[in-house]
């Protein structure tokens, strides 16, 4: 059992907007910032969103984070086939010492 | 261009022990604070352990404190993960992963292709 809390599945037609979300606790979300990360099975991790709404350089603006409370969201815009991957949230726990991630979220693209 | 390349996993036996490494270019490794994380089968990412960009400070999660030891080379540019007393619950794709920082900041703005593990008699 994660630590956060997100949705296991979404999915939306191409050009649609999805949202996820990633809801935690005081000693986590409300207290760090949270990151966001995409995966294509089989492979690494690709950073996506730091600091609760930064985008690294390369990552389209089709891509948005926000945090309230205790909860992040991860917004992907005019959604794309290539956007089909598992989607992870993470941030450090100051009770566990330790980062915590999200039991990760798949997105299909019908 | 910032590469990190894992290695040294496999095959081993409940109890059994085994060194992964990962090898660091592309940048000024001493400056960063490096991680391992892992995914079992199927499963969600896990934060296994991390150390700071000189050595001197480390962390783990509590289900591998005392039986991981995290540990780096500078003058290798190399991390490492020393892992003994081996369970089945260990199996998993280890990444190593770079900080943003020396002693942390954002966790994984690089991320290595990772090292299977597999944990079974």
């Amino acid at each position: 059992q994660s630590v956060l809390t997100q949705p296991p599945s979404a999915s939306g037609t191409p050009g649609q907007s999805v949202s996820i979300s990633c809801s935690g606790s005081s000693s986590n979300i409300g207290s760090h910032s949270v990151n966001w990360y995409q995966q294509v099975p089989g492979t690494a991790p690709k950073l996506l969103i730091s600091n609760n709404n930064r985008r690294p350089s390369g990552v389209p603006d089709r891509f948005s984070g926000s945090k309230s409370g205790t909860s992040a969201s991860l917004a992907i815009s005019g959604l794309q086939s290539g956007d089909e991957a598992d989607y992870h949230c993470a941030t450090w726990d100051g009770s566990l010492n330790a980062w915590v991630f999200g039991g990760g979220t798949k997105v299909t693209v019908l | 261009e910032v590469q990190l390349l894992e290695s040294g996993g496999g095959l081993v036996q409940p109890g059994g022990s085994l060194r992964l490494s990962c090898a660091a270019s592309g940048f000024t490794f001493d400056n960063y604070a490096m991680a391992w994380v892992r995914q079992a089968p199927g499963k969600g990412l896990e934060w296994v352990s991390a150390i700071s960009g000189s050595g001197g400070t480390t962390w783990y999660v509590d289900s591998v404190r005392g039986r991981f030891t995290i540990s780096r080379d500078n003058s290798k540019n190399t991390l490492h993960l020393q892992l003994i007393s081996l369970r089945a619950e260990d199996t998993a794709m280890y990444f190593c992963a770079k900080y943003t920082m020396p002693s942390g900041g954002t966790l994984g703005d690089f991320w290595g292709q990772g090292t299977q593990v597999t944990v079974s008699s």
